[in-house]
């Protein structure tokens, strides 16, 4: 089952904030978020697999709610290079151990 | 350490032939996943895949699809008598063995084959 992102896009200024959020109607095992730049591959950002879990990677980080069914993305004092698509990838609980990605995130950094 | 290597990265055929996407994963993974993008839009999975077999096919198509990972040599995406809305960006990623569910590094993607069918 595909999960769901929102916003669809977003248009901020350098420096600003921004908050993607990927929601499923199941409980997940894991969530990934990447960063895709047009015309390039996908990039890994990072995982979380446990329910209250939060994770940074620099101003980039990441929560994954209590239930996992819900994780958000959070980037701080945005900076131009963060321009690009984000897509979270769902892990299910059960079946094979393959991601179903979200439909994407179109994040413009503006100077 | 060469990352995962996609060939090629355009291709172009016409209505009725066949395309073979390859794929070669990081040195040392055995899991190859293959995802379709069309353009503007989200990764599409089609079928996971480990050395000389497949784990999962549920997004591929029923027919003229078809892709395989041998014991040596490259993943192959095989299409056959493509049409015009077989075109799109095939992405290859590949996971370390013995992970799976325990993934903690995620996916490394490939640069993708740009299929156009005319």
């Amino acid at each position: 089952q595909q999960p769901v992102q929102s916003p669809q896009a977003v248009i901020l200024r350098e420096g600003e904030d921004a908050v993607i959020n990927c929601s499923s109607s199941k409980a997940l095992y894991s969530v990934h978020w990447y960063r895709q730049k047009h015309g390039e591959a996908p990039v890994f950002l990072m995982i979380l697999l446990k329910g209250g879990e939060q994770k940074g990677h620099e101003k980039i980080s990441a929560s994954f709610n209590e239930k996992k069914q819900q994780s958000s993305l959070y980037l701080t004092a945005s900076q131009l290079s963060y321009s690009g698509t984000y897509f979270c990838g769902t892990e299910s609980n059960q079946g094979a151990q393959k991601l179903v990605f979200g439909q994407g995130t179109r994040l413009t950094i503006n100077p | 350490n060469a990352g995962v290597m996609q060939n090629p990265r355009h291709l172009v055929r016409r209505r009725g032939q066949e395309a073979r996407l390859r794929c070669s994963p990081m040195k040392g993974h055995s899991h190859v996943y293959w995802y379709r993008q069309l353009p503007e839009e989200g990764l599409k999975f089609m079928v996971y895949l480990q050395k000389e077999n497949i784990i999962d096919e549920s997004g591929m198509p029923k027919e003229r699809f078809s892709a395989e990972f041998p014991k040596e040599g490259p993943s192959i995406l095989r299409i056959q008598q493509v049409v015009r809305g077989d075109s799109a960006a095939y992405f290859c990623a590949s996971s370390p063995p013995g992970t799976g569910r325990f993934n903690v590094y995620g996916y490394t993607f490939g640069s993708g084959t740009r299929l156009t069918v005319v």
